[in-house]
């Protein structure tokens, strides 16, 4: 099976920069894929990694290491709407369609 | 832009009630999924289907079960509501695997067992 471990919860000040990591156990790894949750709200794409490196977006960037089976988010220039849960996912070739989850990154922004 | 809709946002059943919870998206997907979602334990599949009628048991599909006649509709059961079933219940929908790496999420339905 697969399994994801992502800090519980992360707190920080408006214009900061938080780094959420992920590290994943899986049997054949396809990429690694990051959603943000806001209460009461569906969770939505944020980015994809397939392959190591960096993806960049704006504000967010997705970092990739299949070497050491880890990822991270970084989150920059925090802003107050930044704060929602945060969930890496693995696609697994050997686990069909799927996306499995972490259990999700509660980031709490600050004034 | 996709729209994937759950028929009810708030539902409160009583232990051993048939539920049924409905989903639709619009953008023609192969693939649907329902999630659970429990507070610090993510989301967890149960249940994904990649075309009509298929289905494929997710990890965690005991108590559960799914029906998907039409492509654009995918419909969780719970045969016989248990108080350990309330939750938040997550549908989401993508494209086939390798056009796209994203899954759209519907809005959630929050169910409550009593």
């Amino acid at each position: 099976g697969q399994s994801l471990e992502q800090p519980s919860e992360v707190t920080a000040v408006e214009g900061a920069i938080v780094q959420i990591n992920c590290t994943y156990q899986t049997s054949g790894f396809y990429g690694l894929s990051w959603y943000q949750q806001h209460d009461g709200g569906a969770p939505t794409f944020l980015s994809y990694n397939a392959l190591d490196g960096l993806e960049e977006t704006g504000r967010f960037s997705s970092f990739l290491s299949r070497s050491d089976s880890y990822g991270y988010l970084l989150l920059q220039e925090l802003q107050m709407k930044d704060s929602a849960s945060y969930f890496c996912a693995v696609r697994d070739r050997t686990a069909g369609n799927k996306l499995t989850f972490g259990g999700g990154t509660r980031v709490l922004v600050k004034p | 832009d996709v729209k994937v809709t759950q028929s009810s946002r708030y539902l409160v059943k009583r232990t051993g009630e048939k539920v049924f919870l409905e989903c639709v998206q619009d953008m023609d997907h192969e693939n649907m999924f329902w999630y659970r979602q429990d507070p610090g334990l993510g989301l967890r599949l149960i249940y994904f289907s990649y075309d009509v009628k298929m289905k494929e048991k997710g990890d965690i599909p005991e108590g559960y079960s799914v029906s998907r006649e039409k492509k654009e509709r995918f419909s969780l059961i719970l045969e016989s509501a248990s108080t350990n079933q309330t939750s938040m219940y997550l549908c989401a929908s993508s494209p086939r695997w390798g056009e796209e790496n994203t899954i759209y999420f519907g809005e959630g339905s929050w169910l409550t067992v009593v």
